[in-house]
């Protein structure tokens, strides 16, 4: 089937450690996307990338960092200066054409715990 | 002013009642329209995209889009325990030029529980 993929499902980070967050679609799609989720809290976009190779900063970028080597793939980084990294993150993607005409769609999520 | 206002609930109503789910925006530049469903430690699921004013009808649910009140909302009819989730708004503008991403602006969610 056909979907977005993210994993772990928990992750748990020690302080001072970078910790890598996984998103594969298989979707074909061009853009991809990461949110922060906290409770009470709409979402808020962290890292958007458009094409292989090209990302931009969301809203709150400081303190993660991404790369898009492969259509299929987005990896998060949660580096040791994100001082408050504890949220639920989700991915999303955007089919071809798109140009806001056409929704993002959401993968299942990673939630992340300070240890 | 936030650019986009949803009341968090919780709401609790009793199965078979209709919902009535409700975002207003101050932006005039949002263009696009979607509400989303989201289970506890789940993704949001897209329910509903609308372009623009005008109603959407898929099933039980019914998406109204009033522009030039800055205001959405999405009724769910026959409401069921399965419906018992958060429901998230989001919008967007049509982006300056063209290219594949835009960004959406999302509410807070509405907190459902529907009560067999």
């Amino acid at each position: 089937d056909g979907g977005i993929t993210q994993s772990p499902k928990y992750l748990f980070r020690k302080e001072g450690q970078n910790v890598t967050l996984s998103c594969e679609q298989n979707l074909n799609h061009d853009a991809m996307y990461w949110y922060r989720q906290d409770p009470g809290q709409g979402l808020r976009l962290i890292y958007y990338s458009q094409i292989v190779n090209d990302f931009q900063k969301g809203d709150i970028a400081e303190g993660y960092s991404v790369s898009r080597e492969k259509k299929e793939s987005f990896p998060l980084t949660v580096t040791s200066a994100q001082k408050n990294p504890t949220a639920f993150y989700l991915c999303a993607s955007t089919p071809p054409g798109g140009g806001g005409r056409q929704p993002q769609h959401f993968g299942d999520g990673t939630r992340l715990s300070i240890l | 002013q936030k650019e986009v206002e949803q009341d968090p609930g919780p709401l609790s109503v009793p199965e078979g009642a209709i919902v009535s789910l409700n975002c207003t925006y101050s932006n005039s530049a949002f263009q696009y329209f979607m509400w989303y469903r989201q289970y506890s430690r789940k993704g949001p699921e897209l329910l509903m995209y609308t372009y623009s004013s005008g109603n959407k009808e898929d099933g039980r649910f019914t998406a109204q889009v009033d522009k030039s009140s800055k205001y959405i909302s999405l009724f769910i009819r026959d409401s069921q325990p399965s419906d018992s989730a958060t429901y998230l708004c989001a919008m967007s503008r049509i982006p300056n030029s063209g290219g594949s991403n835009y960004k959406l602006t999302f509410g807070k969610g509405t907190l459902l529980t529907v009560n067999p």
